[in-house]
């Protein structure tokens, strides 16, 4: 079965500051993976998606994620935090025809000036 | 605009009085999917659909129920809420070999 684990519900930067967020999946056939943010009530938008081509992918607001097959993560990276990318962060893997996404439990990310 | 909307989206709700939460999509997608979200479990399945009239158990059914008769519609029911139910619930949708998945708003929903 496919599984996601996000290391770390919480983490702090300050602005300016990389922003590393970190995803491990398990899966048994080539994975479909995905981040979504999700800013205070609202729904989930797309940042990003691996869909087995380039293993650096490029999102929107500056995101970017390097699929490593060897080490199976995912992790999402923006070089420089912007006061606006506070929110929390979802890595999900998809299973395919079932159409469910398996989601990490998240991290919430601050932003501090 | 394309877009996957949700009603009501919020609703406060006592233990045992039927309600329905609608999702519509104008995207023409085959799949639809219905999710709660909880602190600390991240976003867990319900139920989802491959098409109209066709829909299957996701990881978290108990206590739900949902239909398809039209493509653009994916009603989210509960016959008896109770207080574990008590979530944010989001709406997804699709299209076929396209593993991008549209979200809705969200619907808040506390039962009492």
């Amino acid at each position: 079965a496919q599984s996601v684990t996000q290391l770390g519900s919480h983490v702090s930067v300050s602005e300016g500051a990389l922003v590393l967020l970190r995803c491990n999946y398990s899966s048994s056939v080539p994975p479909y993976l995905f981040w979504y943010v999700q800013y205070p009530n609202q729904g989930l938008q797309l940042l990003l998606k691996y869909t087995s081509a380039a293993t650096l992918v490029k999102g929107i607001n500056g995101f970017e994620a390097e699929f490593k097959k060897s080490e199976t993560s995912f992790h999402l990276t923006k070089p420089s935090a912007h006061m606006s990318d506070a929110a929390e962060y979802f890595c999900a893997v998809s299973e395919g025809d079932t159409d469910k996404l398996i989601f990490g439990t998240g991290t919430r990310l601050q932003v501090f000036p | 605009e394309a877009q996957v909307t949700q009603n009501p989206r919020y609703l406060i709700t006592v233990t045992g009085k039927k309600l329905t939460v609608t999702c519509s999509q104008n995207m023409n997608h085959e799949y639809m999917s219905w999710y709660r979200q909880d602190p600390g479990l991240g976003l867990r399945q319900i139920y989802y659909s491959m098409n109209v009239e066709v829909t299957d158990k996701g990881d978290v059914p108990e206590g739900y129920k949902v239909s398809r008769k039209e493509k653009r519609n994916f009603p989210l029911i509960l016959e008896s809420p109770s207080p574990n139910q008590t979530s944010l619930y989001f709406c997804a949708s699709r299209q076929r070999q396209v593993y991008e998945q549209y979200f809705g708003p969200g619907t808040r929903l506390t039962v009492t």
